[in-house]
């Protein structure tokens, strides 16, 4: 089992919906949880950082991390062609450990 | 706001060489991480850096080395080049124990 996974897909969502993006991890005792977004040919930009279980809004992004399921996902409202991209979401095990661990992403299109 | 700058953009070498890239982190930030990102796979953690030390290694081989400078810029240095290093290499600036990491634009090193 893969320690971060997400579906690949592409995912396609029209133009004003909302793209709801999943990842599911495998270490229990993970504590920090990150969604980065890049675009073709680009760098991973930071997007969401969430530590707790609930809900962090943030314009139109929200995550939600459920920590006894092991789910974090990201939901983007009102969805623009700009939000076109691949969605990485990454993990950091434990306290005291600085590694990121990703997931392979998610590769989001909107759809005019 | 000076962000996390790398060089070089692009670097074409062949097999056996050896390569040196750099990084300056995001200002303020005092530790540096290295990743590895082949196509359509999210970004391998090789090492961080903190106080001039390695003080977290990912699973790479020991032809990867890099150190960090006083003035918290690191290097990233892989000897005996294979074709399987070609990839976009990352680096991505913290601030100690602030989890939050934030990407440089990366080097695309080729190997032929």
């Amino acid at each position: 089992q893969k320690e971060v996974e997400q579906n690949s897909g592409p995912l396609s969502v029209p133009e004003g919906a909302i793209a709801s993006l999943n990842c599911t991890y495998s270490d229990r005792v993970s504590q920090s949880f990150f969604w980065y977004r890049q675009y073709s040919g680009k760098s991973p930009e930071l997007i969401m950082s969430i530590y707790s279980n609930g809900d962090k809004e943030d314009g139109r992004f929200t995550a939600q991390l459920n920590k006894a399921s092991q789910y974090v996902s990201l939901l983007i409202r009102d969805s623009q062609p700009s939000d076109s991209a691949t969605y990485l979401c990454a993990v950091v095990s434990w306290e005291g450990n600085e590694k990121l661990t990703f997931g392979t992403g998610t590769r989001l299109t909107i759809i005019p | 706001d000076a962000g996390v700058t790398q060089s070089p953009t692009h670097l074409i070498k062949t097999r056996g060489q050896q390569v040196t890239l750099r990084c300056s982190p995001k200002s303020g930030h005092d530790t540096v991480s290295w990743y590895q990102q082949a196509l359509g796979q999210g970004p391998q953690f090789i090492f961080q850096y903190y106080e001039e030390e390695e003080r977290q290694r990912g699973n790479f081989p020991d032809r990867f080395s890099g150190h960090q400078f006083p003035n918290y810029s690191s290097e990233l240095n892989v000897n005996a080049l294979l074709l399987g290093d070609s990839a976009l290499y990352l680096c991505a600036s913290s601030l100690d124990q602030g989890n939050e990491q934030f990407f440089g634009p990366g080097t695309r090193l080729t190997v032929l």
